[in-house]
């Protein structure tokens, strides 16, 4: 089952406009992870926040955290046409439990 | 060389054969976790090992089976395939279970 929910599935925008991507979720968490996924590639790994942060920045990467509302937001600043591609929210639950995945937004930079 | 080395790429099996996919941890991971991503979906978590132990097991059948080394490499065995296992087979490793993960590249199995 899937613990996280990303909103859009898909989003399209210009090269240089800024993509906002959310999650939700519905248990508690130890941190919230966000991955990137190339075309049917591994993922790989761009930011973890923790369940005590808000606010999280790396590169023209910014990920906010809402516990309250079981929620996050990625926010990819000026982006490029080689940020086109699919970006999951993953959950690490309380407890010692592995990560679980939310089913992604596609997201499509045009050039 | 770091990183998670997933082989074979690519794979055809027929429908009831048995598939091994494997798994080389990144250096100094003790914890390796196995998902199935089906096309346009997210990853569905299989299971789990840390430090050769079974730690914890999402909702797949029996016939879904795996183990870990004593260098934390990994093996994901399917038994009796059928036409819904094919997928992108992703295994990934960390240093711990509350750490962030390294993917490989997957296994694209299919299964005819």
């Amino acid at each position: 089952s899937q613990q996280g929910e990303e909103d859009p599935q898909a989003l399209s925008i210009q090269e240089g406009e800024n993509a906002t991507m959310n999650c939700s979720y519905k248990t508690s968490i130890n941190n919230l992870q966000w991955y990137r996924q190339n075309s049917g590639r591994g993922l790989v790994h761009l930011i973890l926040i923790r369940s005590n942060e808000r606010e999280k920045h790396s590169g023209r990467l910014r990920v906010t955290l809402d516990t309250s509302k079981k929620s996050s937001s990625l926010l990819i600043t000026a982006s490029r046409a080689a940020d086109t591609a699919s970006y999951f929210c993953a959950t690490a639950p309380s407890g010692n439990t592995p990560l679980v995945f939310g089913k992604g937004t596609r997201l499509s930079v045009i050039a | 060389e770091t990183g998670v080395t997933q082989s074979p790429t690519h794979l055809i099996k027929t429908r009831g054969q048995q598939v091994t996919l494997r798994c080389s941890s990144q250096s100094g991971h003790n914890t390796v976790s196995w998902y199935q991503q089906a096309l346009g979906q997210g990853p569905q978590f299989i299971f789990q090992y840390y430090r050769e132990e079974e730690n914890g097991r999402g909702n797949f059948p029996p016939r879904f089976s795996g183990l870990q080394f004593p260098n934390y490499s990994s093996e994901l065995n399917v038994n009796a395939l059928e036409l819904d296992d094919s997928a992108l087979y992703l295994c990934a490793s960390s240093l711990s279970t509350l750490a962030d993960y390294t993917f490989g590249s997957g296994t694209r199995l299919t299964v005819v």
